[in-house]
């Protein structure tokens, strides 16, 4: 049973780009959850998805978009790069009818992204 | 912004010592988490204990909540080399979505 996967495991980006980074949850998960990690700090919650629809957004600007597919997979945007958006991207799934609160979350390997 | 604050930002202990890190958090809760990552990887869970619980273990792991104090604790008795990693608490905020610390980064020697 594949975990959550991520992809790409790194990139690298000028600032200005756009730059997309995709998640497939765990099997029999539907609820993505995406979090921005800089060197040496905790977990920053972007947003999460369920049934398509972003359902709980944190303190990030309107350049961090998201989508989730029927099949529950998910994609992160960001636009207009700055320097400051380097960071580990981790993407965490949930099961069917569990809160994200209420449980444990399933965390991928993350996308490490490098803005120069 | 960030619901919790790890205490201390960094420890180092020698192989078999016990390691304690605390974890404070801002507003009230439903559930608290530890998670563990090992460098530059994803998170993993580790124990998860709910507002009206004040310990749980599981095998070398020990937390406790104080909701009183918005505090929790997590030990890990009888460390080893591989329980290298930084260690994260994570709470719901009663809300849907999980808040994340700032986390331990510990240091077990061999």
């Amino acid at each position: 049973d594949a975990g959550v996967t991520q992809s790409p495991t790194h990139l690298i980006k000028t600032r200005g780009q756009q730059v997309t980074l995709r998640c497939s949850p765990k099997s029999g998960h539907d609820t993505v959850s995406w979090y921005q990690q800089a060197l040496g700090q905790g977990p920053q919650f972007i947003f999460q998805y369920y049934e398509e629809e972003e359902r709980q957004r944190g303190n990030f600007p309107d350049r961090f978009s998201g989508h989730q597919f029927p099949n529950y997979s998910s994609e992160l945007n960001v636009n207009a790069l700055l320097l400051g958006d380097s960071a580990l991207y981790l993407c965490a799934s949930s099961p069917v009818g569990q809160g994200v609160g209420t449980g444990e979350l399933f965390f991928g390997e993350g996308s490490r992204l490098t803005v120069l | 912004s960030q619901q919790g604050e790890e205490d201390p930002q960094a420890l180092s202990i020698q192989e078999g010592e016990n390691a304690t890190m605390n974890c404070s958090y801002k507003t009230s809760i439903n559930n608290l988490q530890w998670y563990r990552q090992n460098s530059g990887r994803g998170l993993v869970h580790l124990i998860l204990i709910r507002s009206n619980e004040r310990e749980k273990h599981s095998g070398r792991l020990r937390v406790t909540l104080d909701t009183s104090k918005k505090s929790s604790s997590l030990l890990i008795t009888a460390s080893r080399a591989a329980d290298t990693a930084s260690y994260f608490c994570a709470t719901d905020e009663n809300t849907d979505k999980l808040i994340f610390g700032t986390g331990t980064r510990l240091q077990v020697f061999p």
